[in-house]
């Protein structure tokens, strides 16, 4: 099975900083990976989708780049409403494999 | 609007069985593959199981092959996920999943349920 490695498995931030979150494989994925975002209690929600793609109504500030074997979510100004665990989601091999997640938290 | 129920979810021990369901809406249901995601507690998202838009193709984990079996019922919009001879490390919460694309299995998943809480514990 392909090995995902998702980084940092959390972190504390303030209200506008600047979030990077990444994930590397050991295969080349090409651009099969996702990004979602899971708070207790909610269905989790897809923010990103092909790398890059945005799902329609995530607020620009999320934004994903990469290719092959490492990947990026970035925020770029941290809200309130962001903090919560985020998992990125290979699907281009068998079975689809999730990252370990990353909680953000606040400082 | 995309909607997904699922429910199900209970107190069983090891051993025994359960049955998750994920009730459909707001999409044209038999066009699209669904899968089973879980999360233990503490711990990151495991995809469990899919199935194909017909019901004809089933996946799963090897972590649950030869427990779970995934069926869905078209004429319903329902997903059923039975899961038998369960044990402790079963323990999660339980999420059903929709494919993005329509007419093939992929494990790119748009819109997800809430989410149903199974423990198994004696």
């Amino acid at each position: 099975d392909i090995q995902m490695t998702q980084s940092p498995s959390s972190l504390s931030a303030s209200v506008g900083d600047r979030v990077t979150i990444t994930c590397r494989t050991s295969l080349d994925i090409r651009n099969d990976l996702g990004w979602y975002q899971l708070k207790p209690g909610k269905a989790p929600k897809r923010l990103i989708y092909g790398t890059s793609s945005l799902v329609s109504g995530v607020p620009s500030r999320f934004s994903g780049s990469g290719s092959g074997t490492e990947f990026t979510l970035t925020i770029s100004s941290l809200q309130p409403e962001d903090f919560a665990t985020y998992y990125c989601l290979e699907h281009n091999n068998y079975p689809p494999t999730f990252g370990q997640g990353t909680k953000v938290e606040i400082k | 609007e995309v909607q997904l129920l699922d429910s199900g979810g209970g107190l069983v021990q090891p051993g025994g069985s359960l049955r998750l369901s994920c009730a459909a809406s707001g999409f044209t249901f038999s066009s699209y593959a669904m899968s089973w995601v879980r999360q233990a507690p503490g711990k990151g998202l495991e995809w469990v199981s899919a199935i194909s838009g017909s019901g004809a193709s089933t996946y799963y984990a090897d972590s649950v092959k030869g427990r779970f079996t995934l069926s869905r019922d078209n004429s319903k919009n329902t997903l059923s996920l039975q899961m038998h001879s369960l044990r402790t490390e079963d323990t999660a919460v339980y999420y059903c999943a929709k494919v993005a694309s329509a007419g093939f299995w992929s494990g790119d998943v748009d819109y997800w349920g809430q989410g149903s809480l199974v423990t198994v514990s004696s």
